[in-house]
């Protein structure tokens, strides 16, 4: 099954207004959660992580909220723009075996449409 | 700095064609990634190195895929006998060591005939 499951497959926010993207995972070993942005034809880039020893994150317009015990992440995005339109990939990592870097697994992303 | 740097950005191969896909690292990023993304399946996890050596290859089909990093400078993403199912677009990423963020390449886009 999906380890990492985004339900909402698209949604549209008004100009000016929060937008909110969820996240639900199922393997108890993820530790970092990541949303990453992705417009057509260009390669993911992260916009804001979290560790599991934190749940919430702020960074400009940009929040992390992390809820572990219900194994769920959101993203909100404060006074949405149209340049904000775009696909939002969630993701959450485990450490490999090695112990260094996080393998992450991806949802199938959210499109994001900001309306004028 | 370049970031990461995958070539060629689109290739077309006959079925059962050997493809051999490219990636060059951040300088200095010691972490390297692959995956693979489909619209069916999404953005998946193939392979990854670190300090040149393979340490988790868990997500790399059994049969056909392999995967080297000779240096540092670059890694290879091997496909033997391809098939229409392996058509994808295939993203590099690396990272410093104990880093979280991954910085993505443009990818590969694979067609496969």
């Amino acid at each position: 099954g999906q380890q990492v499951k985004q339900s909402s497959p698209s949604l549209t926010v008004q100009e000016g207004g929060i937008s909110i993207l969820n996240c639900d995972y199922e393997n108890d070993m993820f530790d970092y959660f990541a949303w990453y942005k992705k417009y057509p034809d260009n390669s993911p880039t992260l916009l804001i992580s979290v560790r599991s020893n934190v749940d919430k994150r702020e960074d400009g317009r940009l929040t992390v909220f992390l809820n572990k015990s219900g194994k769920h992440f959101s993203l909100h995005i404060t006074a949405s723009q149209p340049e904000d339109t775009a696909v939002y990939l969630c993701a959450a990592g485990a450490r490999n075996s090695g112990g260094s870097n996080y393998k992450l697994t991806f949802g199938k992303g959210t499109l994001l449409t900001v309306t004028p | 700095n370049a970031g990461v740097i995958q070539t060629p950005r689109h290739k077309v191969t006959g079925k059962g064609q050997e493809a051999t896909l490219w990636c060059e690292p951040i300088s200095g990023h010691s972490a390297v990634f692959w995956y693979r993304q489909t619209i069916v399946q999404g953005l998946e996890f193939l392979t990854y190195f670190r300090n040149q050596a393979p340490i988790d290859d868990s997500g790399m089909p059994k049969e056909r895929f392999s995967a080297q990093m000779p240096n540092q400078s670059h890694s290879t993403l091997k496909i033997q006998s391809t098939q229409p199912q392996d058509s994808a677009v295939y993203l590099c990423a690396s990272s410093l060591v104990q880093q979280d963020t991954q910085y993505f390449g443009p990818g590969t886009r694979l067609l496969v005939l």
